[in-house]
């Protein structure tokens, strides 16, 4: 168990709707991080939140936006979903320190999301 | 483009055998570099590297970095059928953002 959660499990969506992720952080961790898995390749990074401010960004298009909160849970939004959306979301939590001191990165289980 | 490649993409082999996986990298600015193991969801911390040549071991796995030549292996000895899964390596470019390589398929085999 890594102390990092995320609703639902599993979602099924048309496409052309919206959905909402949600990803609670490990305790401690002020840093979130989420990411799109497609079927056999390696997670990509969408973007991060640090003390509720998007800090980086990854090649997905605006349609993904997200959220932080002061517990430092987060959301992730999908707008206009496409059918090439379908994959596996993950969230991932860190701790950020203005010494750069470099902490690990813990994954929640994953949102499987289908677009049909 | 920051870009990690792994290899073998995938691997076969039968308990108690000995695996090498490898992991290279270019980045633009390097922070650390993690393996994790995947089996269903999340990937599973295994370790983080920041210096070269210093192993790092749990059990029976191990790893080391090579920041002059950018890569670095993970090793697993006297595999066990509970090894199977997919092992992916990433490196952080910044705290929490992380480029994954498209990870080695394992399969270990009775």
């Amino acid at each position: 168990e890594t102390g990092v959660t995320q609703s639902p499990t599993h979602l099924i969506k048309t496409r052309g709707q919206q959905v909402t992720l949600r990803c609670s952080s490990q305790s401690g961790h002020n840093t979130v991080s989420w990411y799109q898995q497609a079927l056999g390749q390696g997670p990509q990074f969408i973007f991060q939140y640090y003390r509720e401010e998007e800090n980086g960004r990854g090649n997905f298009p605006p349609r993904f936006s997200g959220l932080q909160f002061p517990n430092y849970s987060s959301e992730l939004n999908v707008n206009a979903l496409e059918l090439d959306d379908s994959a596996l979301y993950l969230c991932a939590s860190t701790r950020s320190t203005p010494g750069q001191l470099i902490y690990e990165q813990y994954f929640g289980p994953g949102t499987r999301l289908t677009v049909t | 483009e920051d870009k990690v490649v792994q290899s073998p993409l995938s691997l076969v082999v039968h308990e108690g055998d000995t695996v090498t996986l490898n992991c290279s990298y270019e980045v633009t600015n390097f922070r650390s570099l993690l393996w994790y193991k995947q089996e269903k969801k999340a990937p599973t911390f295994l370790f983080m590297l920041t210096s070269s040549g210093i192993e790092k071991k749990s059990g029976r796995l191990s790893s080391i970095l090579d920041k002059k030549e950018l890569f670095s292996i993970l090793n697993i000895t006297a595999t066990q059928t509970g090894d199977s899964a997919i092992y992916l390596c990433a490196v952080e470019v910044n705290a929490g953002k992380s480029t994954f390589g498209d990870g080695t398929t394992l399969t270990v085999k009775p």
